[in-house]
């Protein structure tokens, strides 16, 4: 079965300190591997994809095939950082789409 | 370059009724799928359509419908309301260019209330 899971419900760090997200998951087979946050009364928007290897606002994600994980990384957190991020995983177009419970992180000056 | 919008933003319903939810995809996209995020978890994948067909369907009753237009507009609907269908629906669009699930574009989504 297709799963997501992210064990922290929320982070909290100080202002520029490391941050590391946590995602793992569960499929047969070779997923895509997607961050997405939704900063306060904002809609969900994609923040990157494993496929695409970029570093965006300053994270980034390695995909471990071996420890089946994707976790979220940022050397150094900023307050506008703040937000709920998700870990969601596709089987490619057409399939199941599935995202993780959710983090939400709070970065505190 | 218009982004996705949903309608209506909120919803109050009674257990047993039928519902329809409406979405306009952002301009060029021929695909949309939708997601039903109940209070506190992520989002759930419902079905996806492209070229006005199904294309890819999650863990939901047949009480949960759809239907694109050839425009590419979309709707939800939901036969049979219960308790449980309470939360925020939310629709996303793309473009597929390859055989990889493309960057999904979220509208800000439909809240549901059913009592």
């Amino acid at each position: 079965a297709q799963r997501v899971t992210q064990p922290e419900k929320l982070l909290s760090v100080f202002k520029g300190a490391p941050v590391e997200l946590k995602c793992n998951y569960s499929y047969s087979g070779s997923p895509e591997l997607f961050w997405y946050v939704q900063y306060s009364r904002q809609r969900l928007q994609l923040l990157l994809r494993h496929i695409s290897r970029e570093s965006i606002k300053g994270f980034t994600a390695d995909l471990n095939k071996g420890e089946t994980s994707f976790h979220l990384k940022k050397p150094f957190a900023q307050e506008e950082d703040s937000a709920m991020y998700y870990c969601a995983l596709s089987g490619g177009y057409g399939q199941n789409f599935v995202f993780g419970p959710g983090t939400r992180l709070s970065v505190l000056p | 370059e218009t982004g996705v919008t949903q309608s209506p933003t909120h919803l109050i319903k009674t257990r047993g009724q039928q519902v329809t939810l409406r979405c306009s995809s952002q301009s060029g996209h021929n695909t949309v799928s939708w997601y039903q995020q109940a209070l506190g978890q992520g989002p759930q994948f419902i079905f996806q359509y492209y070229r006005e067909e199904e294309n890819g369907r999650g863990n939901f009753p047949p009480r949960f419908s759809g239907l694109q237009f050839p425009n590419y507009s979309s709707e939800l609907n939901v036969n049979a309301l219960e308790l449980d269908d309470s939360a925020l629906y939310l629709c996303a669009s793309s473009f597929p260019t390859s055989g990889y699930q493309e960057t999904q574009y979220f509208g800000p989504g439909t809240r549901l209330l059913v009592l």
